[in-house]
This record gives structure tokens, sequence and C-alpha cells, in this order.
């Protein structure tokens, strides 16, 4: 099975908060990051956590990360229809210089 | 400082043809990455170099794909006789460090390789 996993779809409100959640398996993760991909380009790093970090909040992102459960989420508050993209979570193993990604979450955040 | 700057954007190729992927990373970095990302599907490792020497290539199948990152230009991903399973976007990311320390990791905008 996939490391990472990701639902795939979440639809939002402009103005609502929306929460992206992601799974991962292996317990040796130093670093997980959340990447944001906008049709067509590139991935933009949004935010990352140590793990033995349990939250970070940097403005209307905040990073909740339940290392028993190997759970993360992402929620993104007062979403606007610009955080339309598909968003993926990613793992750094420890002694790896490579992330493994999720297959991305799309998220539509409609008027 | 111009970011990853990854050429052609998009590119076709035929069944038997070979494709060159060029990425030059940020002004300053040295650890270079590629990854594919197949339809619907996340970004799958391939290699990742340093200058002149491939540090891990366990993503990188093992006929017709190599990639390069000579001391001067940029880096090369080659891949012969292309398929239609070749069909992806290929992303470059680059960082001044290993990424293993936190360090982020720039993206390119990608190449759209088409085989047709």
């Amino acid at each position: 099975g996939e490391d990472v996993e990701q639902s795939l779809f979440l639809s939002v409100r402009e103005g609502d908060s929306s929460v992206i959640n992601c799974t991962y398996t292996d317990s040796s993760s130093t670093y997980l990051y959340w990447y944001k991909q906008e049709p067509g380009a590139g991935l933009q790093l949004l935010t990352y956590i140590f793990s033995n970090m349990d939250m970070k909040q940097d403005q209307r992102l905040t990073v909740l990360l339940n290392k028993k459960d190997k759970h993360l989420s992402l929620r993104i508050a007062d979403t606007q229809t610009g955080d339309s993209a598909i968003y993926f979570c990613a793992e750094n193993l420890s002694g790896y210089s490579t992330l493994t990604f999720g297959k991305g979450t799309m998220l539509l955040v409609s008027p | 400082n111009a970011g990853v700057m990854q050429n052609p954007r998009h590119l076709v190729r035929r069944r038997g043809q070979e494709a060159r992927l060029r990425c030059s990373p940020m002004k300053g970095h040295s650890h270079v990455y590629w990854y594919r990302q197949l339809p619907e599907e996340g970004l799958k490792f391939m290699v990742y170099l340093q200058k002149e020497n491939i540090i891990d290539e366990s993503g990188m199948p093992k006929e017709r794909f190599s990639a390069e990152f000579p001391k001067e230009g940029p880096s090369i991903l080659r891949i012969q006789q292309v398929v239609r399973g070749d069909s992806a976007a290929y992303f470059c990311a680059s960082s001044p460090g290993a990424t293993g320390e936190g360090t982020e990791a720039f993206f390119g905008q990608g190449t759209r390789l088409t085989v047709v």
C-alpha cells in the first residue's frame, strides 16, 4: 500500500475552514510537509512540521501532528477561492534526503 | 534570484525517440532531485544528485532512464526509446543542503512529456 494516504477531494464554501487530512506509515519520519500545486504549476511549500512538534501555526494555516496515530492535518482558516488547488502531504524519513508524497487532495472553494 | 528553471515546459515525443529534460537549480543550490508525477498520482522520487555525483537513484527505472548533474550546466534527465507509459510530468527540485535536515526543496514548474 501507499506510504502516505490522503482523501482525494474536498469541497468548501468561501470563508469556511478547510481541513485536509493525511496518514503516514513510517514512524521514523522526521519532517512532514504540506505542498500546494496550482493547475499547470510546480509545487509550492506551504509549511512543514518537525516530528517532535504537535502543532504549528502560520497565519491562516494550522498543522496538527498526532504521532501516535501517524496522522497529519492542515487547517486553512477563512478559505478563499485562491486556495483552490491540490494539496500534497509528504514525509521525509530519517537519514534520507528525499520526500514521499501522498496522491494529493483537490480542494475546491466555491463562492 | 531566479527559481528552479525547467525546460522545455512541454515535450512531445513519438514512441522510440529520446527525451531530454533540463533543470537549472536555484543559484547556490548543489542538490537536485527529480520526481515523476503520473496522471492523478502523487510525485514519485526518481533520483537525487549533487554536482557530478548520483547520490540516490533508487526510484529510477533500471532501463532507458539516466540522469546527470555535470560540474557546469543544468541537470539532465534522459529517457531513451520512450514509451506511452513515460507520459507524465517530471519535476525537478533543488536545495542548498540535504532536505533530511528540514531544508526546503524548491520545485520547478515541471516538464510535461507526452509520448504519441
